[in-house]
């Protein structure tokens, strides 16, 4: 059973707009949420994370929003840049559970078109 | 600092060879972790280690034999490559168990005939 699911595999945007990546998790027991994002033969790098005491985090065109009512979180990109064009992978880990262990979902391809 | 070090960046395997994918870090951080990758299936965690001498499983680790000797290596020993190890891994590491972001290494590419 997947926990956390990345329904979009693939999301294409014109420069300059927003760029919204979805992810919903069906665990309730987590409680910590980050994005990662990975370039084409490199490994993957941190991006933004999230609490579950909070509904939003912001880092310059970066903004994580979370509905823990409906176990869904969202990364916003604006304004789009073709050198956000990567993979972005969400993840999730539960404090109560063993040693922070991260859930991925399967990623979301992003094209940013110039 | 180097960061997260991955040896080698590629390599071919027989059904059945043995190997050893090495895994350093420089930053001092009591966590680390082995997850491989492919296609449509995102990041699966195989095994990982709280500190030098504590291992545990993740949740693909058959097959992948682990050991933390020192804080700063990480080896990943397949015993006996199947095809279906064919993958991308990747080595991480975090200052504790904390929630703290992971760094990751570049990745070794496997494929087995």
């Amino acid at each position: 059973d997947q926990q956390v699911k990345q329904n979009s595999p693939s999301l294409s945007v014109q420069e300059g707009r927003i760029s919204i990546l979805n992810c919903d998790y069906t665990n309730s027991m987590f409680d910590y949420f980050l994005w990662y994002k990975k370039y084409p033969a490199e490994g993957p790098t941190f991006l933004i994370s999230i609490s579950s005491i909070k509904d939003k985090n912001e880092d310059g065109r970066f903004t994580v929003f979370l509905n823990k009512s409906a176990k869904h979180l969202s990364l916003h990109i604006v304004p789009s840049q073709p050198g956000d064009s990567a993979v972005y992978f969400c993840a999730a880990s539960d404090s109560g559970g063993s040693n922070y262990k991260l859930t991925f979902g399967k990623g979301t391809l992003l094209t940013v078109n110039p | 600092n180097a960061g997260v070090t991955q040896t080698p960046k590629f390599q071919v395997l027989k059904t059945g060879q043995s190997m050893t994918l090495q895994c350093a870090q420089d930053m001092n951080h009591e966590y680390m972790s082995w997850y491989r990758q492919d296609p449509g299936m995102g990041l699966r965690l195989i095994h990982y280690s709280v500190g030098a001498g504590i291992t545990d499983q993740g949740e693909v680790p058959n097959g992948y034999n682990v050991s933390r000797s020192t804080t700063e290596d990480f080896p990943l020993r397949l015993l006996s490559a199947a095809p279906s190890q064919t993958s991308v891994y990747f080595c991480a590491s975090r200052q504790d168990t904390s929630r703290n972001e992971q760094f990751f290494g570049p990745g070794t590419r496997l494929t087995v005939l």
